[in-house]
């Protein structure tokens, strides 16, 4: 089944104690891209990745690392978390460069990771 | 500054009528929009796009209609079903920028019987 998976899918922890939460696709996807989502706020993007070892900020980088060293993975770092990460947190990720439209285009999400931060 | 704004962060519609959810923009060097469902505790899916030279698509019950004058464009559901009952989120990406999708704040559909 194509899917794209993250664990955990739920976290609490506390300030300044670095976490990973793990990203995986079976889908052989190019693109893949991390969101967090918070009330008010919809979907901002944190950073994505078009191929492996090509990663670039999105719009709320700061606080979060990235690495993408195998196609599949696009694991999400927070070296020191804090509180304002306290957020619903997505991976996604795309072939749409390999159909001809632009990679960012019709993702497939994950199911989401509950992360707070106490 | 939210490029993407879904005003109404909430609609209710009876089953079997028309729901109408609405997407506004300010940027004008967006060429692409789509729009992304989301179910509780599942990650959105993807449900329809459009392209800026068009006004409109339509796929199924779902039709996407763009007013590039007004930066404005809505989603129409006929007829609305209470599998419907998500969020809907409007995203929009810019013709030399097609790395990032920006999402709206969402609109929270509820079809009741």
């Amino acid at each position: 089944e194509a899917q794209v998976t993250q664990n955990p899918r739920y976290l609490i922890t506390v300030t300044g104690k670095k976490l990973t939460v793990t990203c995986s696709q079976n889908m052989n996807h190019e693109y893949m891209s991390w969101y967090r989502q918070d009330p008010g706020l919809g979907l901002r993007q944190i950073y994505y990745s078009m191929n492996v070892e090509v990663t670039d900020k999105g719009d709320v980088p700061e606080g979060y690392k990235v690495s993408r060293k195998e196609k599949r993975n696009f694991p999400l770092i927070l070296e020191s978390p804090s509180p304002n990460q306290t957020s619903l947190y997505f991976c996604a990720s795309s072939s749409g460069s390999l159909a001809g439209i632009p990679a960012s285009y019709e993702q497939y999400f994950g199911p989401g990771t509950r992360l707070t931060v106490t | 500054d939210q490029q993407v704004k879904q005003n109404s962060p909430s609609l209710s519609v009876q089953e079997g009528r028309i729901s109408i959810l609405n997407c506004d923009y300010t940027n004008s060097m967006f060429d692409y929009f789509l729009w992304y469902k989301k179910y509780p505790a599942e990650g959105p899916t993807f449900l329809i796009s459009i392209s800026s030279i068009k006004d409109k698509n339509e796929d199924g019950r779902f039709t996407v209609f763009l007013n590039k004058s007004a930066k404005h464009l809505s989603l129409h559901i006929v007829p609305s079903q209470p599998g419907d009952s998500a969020v809907y989120f409007c995203a929009a990406s810019e013709a030399y920028n097609t790395d990032k999708l920006i999402f709206g704040t969402g609109t929270r559909l509820q079809v009741f019987p």
